[in-house]
């Protein structure tokens, strides 16, 4: 299995709403990144996690919760988003921490409302 | 601070021409550099990357690029352009720790 799995691939969701982005790999990566990818723009960092344990937070806003529960589960937990928060998100992984060779998920195209 | 130039935002070529993408860095040392593929609402998939040694890269689907320092450029090139190339490409350099920093990306668009 070469895959990093993202689910669901489509959410619309009100600013008022709870919701909770999966990534899942199984090649035993050690490390597990999200990024955001706002329409016609590059994908911007967001977090890392190593080891399962967070690493990097880019000054994310505190409405983005990530979890990592084990090494092949990355989890974003979405509360109280914003409109601009409509954005492609994608997760990625590597098999030790390093951005030589990522591998990347289809993403989850995030509507707020 | 490590930034990624990719001139071109828009690309058209013709079927069976021949492609080259532009990317310009801007870094401390010898980066790290990388081309991905993203097709549109899908991820992000790596063509080929740069980390040192022979400056003419290889990668999948055909595609080369070449790393010249003088120019901190890495531009990638395709000999004969498929439709199925039609994507967007970046250009990408790692920045310290694990941060992955992308240019704005070029849209190919192939006419038949």
């Amino acid at each position: 299995d070469t895959e990093v799995t993202q689910t669901p691939k489509h959410l619309v969701m009100g600013m008022t709403n709870k919701k909770s982005l999966k990534c899942e790999q199984h090649m035993g990566h050690r490390a597990m990144y999200w990024y955001k990818q706002k329409a016609k723009k590059p994908p911007e960092l967001m977090f890392v996690y190593s080891y399962e344990k967070l690493s990097i937070n880019e000054s994310v806003p505190s409405r983005f919760s990530p979890e990592c529960p084990n090494s092949s589960l990355l989890n974003l937990h979405l509360h109280a988003l914003q409109p601009e928060d409509s954005a492609l998100y994608l997760c990625a992984s590597s098999p030790l921490p390093g951005v030589e060779k990522l591998f990347f998920g289809s993403g989850t195209q995030l509507s707020v409302l | 601070a490590q930034s990624v130039t990719q001139p071109d935002i828009h690309i058209t070529v013709s079927e069976g021409a021949s492609l080259e993408l532009r990317c310009n860095y801007s870094y401390g040392a010898t980066p790290y550099l990388f081309w991905y593929v993203q097709s549109p609402g899908q991820g992000l998939q790596l063509l080929l990357k740069y980390f040192s040694g022979d400056t003419l890269v290889q990668g999948i689907k055909g595609f080369e690029a070449e790393f010249k320092r003088s120019q901190s450029s890495f531009n990638l090139r395709k000999p004969s352009v498929h439709w199925s190339d039609a994507a967007e490409y970046f250009c990408a350099v790692a920045a310290y720790g694990n941060k992955l920093v992308f240019g704005a990306g070029t849209i190919l668009r192939v006419k038949s």
